[in-house]
């Protein structure tokens, strides 16, 4: 098993473009997330989705979005990217909904100039 | 806004020692989690431990949970410089919002 992979691994942005973070797992897991992690401070929810088609927000969502087409795939778009938005990305995936992230990603270096 | 901050922020101790970390959160929870964050890598999870449970071992892991002073600590026994790493605890309040703290520097020289 690959685990949990996440695409691409540092990506420098414009303000105002938008992208995609890519993440996928090979585990069969239901659960994903997507947390940002900046200096400081610990991981924050920006969407988790509890199983395909089913999606949510979490703590910090705006300036995001998540679709949730298949089990494997839970990809991240930034609509508009802001300065603000610099920051590492994690993806995580569980199996259950027992309360651990099983699984995280090795992250996604964004920064936004 | 942050669940749970963990204490101290740096820690620093000789290979061998034991490393206690704590964390406090505020509101009540389902469970708390610990988890190990190497430089440059996603987090690895540790453990868990349910908020009826007051103690659990893994290994050279030691987690306590005092849901009384809404307070976790990590010990870590015998450390290695392999220990080395950044330590997180998480809160699951079962609203599907996991809450991380700011995390513990921990460093083992060896």
């Amino acid at each position: 098993n690959a685990g949990v992979t996440q695409t691409p691994k540092f990506q420098v942005l414009k303000t105002g473009q938008s992208m995609t973070l890519q993440c996928a797992q090979d585990m069969n897991h239901e659960y994903m997330s997507w947390y940002r992690q900046d200096p400081g401070m610990g991981l924050r929810l920006i969407h988790y989705s509890v199983g395909a088609g089913i999606t949510d927000q979490g703590e910090v969502p705006n300036g995001y979005n998540v679709s949730r087409s298949t089990t494997e795939d839970f990809p991240l778009r930034l609509l508009s990217a802001a300065p603000s938005q610099t920051s590492v990305y994690f993806c995580a995936s569980s199996y259950s909904r027992d309360g651990a992230w099983g699984y995280f990603g090795p992250g996604t270096r964004l920064t936004v100039t | 806004s942050q669940q749970g901050e963990e204490d101290p922020q740096a820690l620093s101790i000789q290979e061998g020692e034991n490393a206690t970390m704590n964390c406090s959160y505020k509101t009540s929870i389902n469970n708390l989690q610990w988890y190990r964050q190497n430089s440059g890598r996603g987090l690895v999870h540790l453990i868990l431990i349910r908020s009826n449970e007051r103690e659990k071992h893994s290994g050279r892991l030691r987690v306590t949970l005092d849901t009384s002073k809404k307070s976790s600590s990590l010990l870590i026994t015998a450390s290695r410089a392999a220990d080395t790493a950044s330590y997180f605890c998480a809160t699951d309040a079962g609203n599907n919002d996991m809450r991380f703290g700011a995390g513990t520097r921990l460093t083992v020289k060896p």
